[in-house]
């Protein structure tokens, strides 16, 4: 059984440009969940979906970032514009029942360098 | 005030030693609690989860709860070089956010 699969594992952006992250749940996660982590910092949360449905967005930057999680395919993570402080390690996470319950699993991470 | 709060640390206890990890948070209604283990540049894996006041033990590790002072923390007994690394408590609400706190740096001494 994979588990969560993240890719790219490094992107580079210069600024004004879009960076689209994916996210590959494990098999029977139907919850996503995407953090951004600064360095030397915790975890922040940015959104959390279950299949087709954005459940909380709390975390999520009201301009330039957005989120889907398809019925088929990855879930993917959409900056646009990026400027230098996007920069940032950003982990994508997965559940089968839901966040109270479930413990989280965690994908490699995708570390975004914006020049 | 953040919504879960840890001692930035770094903290460091010889090898053999108990190191002592502690996480305070501020909703009430939160029911779900975590233990993560973060070594530096790779992703975050569950150590443990708690429900429940009172402890739960698993192997060298031990979580305790207490919600009437919304309160948990986290036992290693007989620390290893190995447990080195950056220890995040999360916090779940009903409500399905996760909130992690800015995580305890851990160093055990050989």
């Amino acid at each position: 059984n994979a588990g969560v699969m993240q890719n790219p594992r490094h992107l580079v952006r210069r600024r004004g440009q879009e960076a689209r992250l994916r996210c590959s749940p494990m098999k029977g996660h139907s919850h996503v969940y995407w953090y951004r982590q600064l360095p030397e910092e915790g975890l922040k949360f940015m959104v959390y979906l279950q299949k087709e449905n954005i459940i909380d967005e709390s975390g999520m930057p009201k301009e330039r970032f957005s989120a889907e999680f398809p019925k088929e395919g990855p879930s993917i993570l959409r900056i646009q514009q990026v400027v230098r402080g996007d920069s940032a390690a950003y982990f994508c996470a997965s559940s089968p029942r839901g966040p109270l319950v479930d413990e989280q699993f965690f994908g490699p991470g995708t570390r975004l360098t914006v020049l | 005030q953040k919504e879960v709060e840890q001692n930035s640390g770094p903290l460091s206890v010889p090898e053999g030693a108990i190191a002592s990890l502690n996480c305070t948070y501020s909703d009430r209604v939160s029911q779900s609690f975590f233990w993560y283990r973060q070594y530096s540049g790779k992703s975050p894996e569950l150590i443990m989860s708690i429900y429940s006041n009172g402890d739960k033990e698993d192997g060298r590790f031990t979580a305790q709860l207490n919600k009437a002072s919304q309160y948990v923390s986290l036992l290693i007994r007989d620390s290893q070089p190995s447990d080195s690394a950056t220890y995040l408590c999360a916090v779940n609400t009903n409500a399905g956010k996760s909130t992690f706190g800015d995580g305890t740096t851990l160093t055990v001494k050989p």
